[in-house]
């Protein structure tokens, strides 16, 4: 059975920094692409960033490029966003998403999304 | 950047055929055939029902159909079922390697 597991999320003040997680079981993760994507709470989906198999290619929404960084551990069957100063409108939740190998990088968010996990900038 | 365009709320009736619409322009919608649509209930993650415009992943409903004219993308829904109330999205590849969501419909049966 395919899992994406997020972590990583809280409260944080603005400008402060945060790691998400995400652990994937039941494929054979390093040959998929991943995406993030992010929801404000009663708001529409917004695609963060997309990190393709093997860490080769990366690419970031322009309105938070520059304050995340992307990354995969195969070895760990994870990937990672870490978010810096961030603001009041980067509240929501945030999902990781499995973009099969057979997908172009950015044709679709991805087949099989995780639960996400929330993220709360406030003071 | 802007969002694709998609009707705010549609209704039908269970048995009824409706098509929601999703809006953009020659730079994704009616520049690539890369549009998405998902499904969304309440609390829930969003789940993929069509991708590459027509093509139904592994296990999903053939009662969602996908299609697209010019810059405008469409998701069918046939025999409309009491758990088709969801939220609806659609996402296009657009240029500048970016992907764009639709700002959602709300589907009411």
């Amino acid at each position: 059975e395919v899992q994406l597991m997020e972590s990583g999320g809280g409260l944080v003040k603005p400008g402060g920094s945060l790691r998400l997680s995400c652990a994937a079981s039941g494929f054979p993760f390093k040959f998929y692409h991943m995406n993030w994507v992010r929801q404000a709470p009663g708001k529409g989906l917004e695609w963060v960033s997309c990190i393709s198999s093997g860490g080769t290619y990366i690419f970031y929404s322009d309105s938070l490029k520059g304050r995340v960084t992307v990354s995969r551990d195969d070895t760990k069957n994870s990937i990672y966003l870490q978010m810096n100063d961030l603001r009041a409108e980067d509240t929501g939740f945030y999902y990781c998403v499995r973009v099969p190998p057979d997908f172009d990088w950015l044709s679709s968010a991805g087949d099989s999304w995780g639960q996400g996990t929330l993220v709360t900038v406030s003071s | 950047q802007s969002a694709l365009t998609q009707p705010a709320s549609v209704s039908g009736s269970p048995g009824q055929s409706i098509t929601l619409s999703c809006t953009g322009t020659s730079s994704d919608v009616g520049g690539y055939d890369y549009v998405s649509w998902y499904q969304q209930h309440p609390g829930k993650a969003p789940k993929l029902l069509i991708y590459d415009v027509t093509q139904r992943p592994s296990g999903g409903s053939i009662r969602f159909s996908g299609s697209k004219s010019g810059n405008t993308a469409s998701l069918t829904i046939s025999g409309l079922q009491t758990e088709d109330e969801a939220d609806y999205y659609c996402s296009s590849y657009r240029n500048g390697t970016t992907l764009a969501f639709g700002g959602g419909t709300r589907l009411t049966v």
